[in-house]
């Protein structure tokens, strides 16, 4: 079955600067890879997601980036802001709309 | 748009009682919705995978005598954890497939905290 990895599990970064998260996938039918961003008490909420026959996605300070044949995506959040700060969760698709997730990263932007 | 709602958002219960929790797509309609529990700074576990209209489909471990789920309609599903015991503490959380999306995308509720005594 899909395995997907996460890292890093935590990342501190000053207000402004950039945050990149990492995944990889293990398997290669995988074709769909959200983002998901969780705060504490709430649900996930979608915030990115990426196709594989697309390399990159960007919306404003978010982007995403897919390298099919390394079976790895990451997340780039650029001019952090405190209210980035949450965990996110990144996870691939194994068919019948099911997702595996990563173990998630907490990202807090220090001001 | 893409609103999933859940309900009750928190339930405190004791041992041995069943509670139930819904989840509504607001404003689509969803064939596919999941059901995923989270412990405290864990990730999300799906528990099942339900269709409208016909039987869930449950992950390895994960009893559906206990965890009875039912998706009656195109925007509802209901969870019921019978028989509630302390372990069964946790966050649940729904997600609803879009019927008319071209991919995976899955849309998450808020989540229902629900407490066993």
């Amino acid at each position: 079955g899909e395995n997907v990895e996460q890292h890093p599990s935590t990342l501190s970064v000053q207000e402004g600067d950039s945050a990149v998260i990492k995944c990889t996938y293990s398997d290669s039918a995988s074709n769909y890879f959200p983002w998901y961003k969780q705060e504490l008490g709430k649900g996930p909420q979608l915030i990115i997601d990426i196709r594989s026959n697309v390399g990159e996605k960007k919306d404003q300070r978010i982007a995403v980036t897919l390298n099919k044949t390394a079976k790895h995506f990451s997340l780039h959040i650029t001019e952090t802001q405190p209210e980035d700060s949450a965990v996110y969760f990144c996870a691939a698709n194994r068919g019948s709309y099911q997702l595996t997730f990563g173990k998630g990263t907490k990202l807090s932007v220090i001001p | 748009g893409a609103v999933v709602s859940q309900h009750p958002s928190r339930v405190i219960c004791k041992s041995g009682t069943s509670v139930k929790i819904e989840c509504r797509s607001l404003d689509f309609q969803a064939t596919t919705m999941f059901w995923y529990r989270q412990f405290p700074k864990k990730s999300l576990m799906l528990m099942a995978t339900s269709n409208e209209g016909s039987k869930a489909t449950y992950e390895q471990g994960v009893e559906k005598d206990k965890f009875l789920i039912n998706h009656a309609s195109l925007t509802l599903s209901t969870l019921t954890v019978t028989s509630a015991h302390p372990e069964d503490s946790s966050f649940y959380i729904c997600s609803a497939a879009p019927t008319s999306a071209s991919t995976d995308t899955q849309y998450f509720g808020p989540g229902t905290r629900l407490t066993v005594l």
